[in-house]
């Protein structure tokens, strides 16, 4: 089945440490996103990608990198930047067009201590 | 630039009851709407969407949403809720052509027996 796999489920790293969240998708998508949520806050868009070896900031870049080198892949590098990482953080792709409807993956929880 | 706003962060009904999820947006041009669910731990799953034509959008788990220009709204509603729609409810709009989504804050429905 088509889909998209975020790995791994839950992270936890020590303060001043980069990270990097897995995002893979098989649904043959040419967009890609990378959505934070925190409590009573909905989701905040961090980093888009419509397109192979091209992305834009979202809302709420500071502190993360992505990059994107293969249609299936959109990697998030949650740098030791980022003032408050521990958070939930969702992968998403769609077809990029105006009426597409975005496909989720799972999740990574991400805990800094 | 396109926002949607949800009212009430939490709201609890019995089962068997309507349930009735409000949200309203603002536009500059004629929106593209979404509804998605989540259920704790998980990705978000697309309920319904609007994007021309009818009106009254049916969705997945006997769920309806009403679009409703004069009123700039797009209220999500269930006849009788069940045990298994306790979860997060977001309602979203399309930014741009290339599908990028501005959620609102999110719903959270209690289902009580």
């Amino acid at each position: 089945d088509g889909g998209i796999t975020q790995s791994p489920k839950y992270l936890f790293r020590k303060e001043g440490q980069n990270v990097t969240l897995s995002c893979e998708q098989n649904l043959n998508h040419d967009a890609m996103y990378w959505y934070r949520q925190d409590p009573g806050q909905g989701l905040r868009l961090i980093y888009y990608s419509q397109i192979v070896n091209d992305f834009q900031k979202g809302d709420i870049a500071e502190g993360y990198s992505v990059s994107r080198e293969k249609k299936e892949s959109f990697p998030l590098t949650v740098t030791s930047a980022q003032k408050n990482p521990t958070a939930f953080y969702l992968c998403a792709s769609s077809k990029g067009q105006y009426n597409s409807p975005l496909h989720f993956g799972n999740g990574t929880r991400l805990t800094v201590t | 630039a396109q926002s949607v706003t949800q009212l009430g962060s939490h709201v609890s009904v019995s089962e068997g009851a309507l349930v009735l999820l409000r949200c309203n947006y603002s536009s500059s041009v004629p929106p593209y709407l979404f509804w998605y669910v989540q259920y704790p731990n998980q990705g978000l799953q697309l309920l319904l969407k609007y994007t021309t034509g009818a009106t009254l959008v049916k969705g997945i788990n006997g769920f309806e949403a009403e679009f409703k220009k004069s009123e700039t709204s797009f209220h999500l509603t269930k006849p009788s809720a069940h045990m298994s729609d306790a979860a997060e409810y977001f309602c979203a709009v399309a930014q741009d052509s290339w599908g990028k989504l501005q959620f609102g804050a999110g719903t959270q429905v209690v289902v009580t027996p």
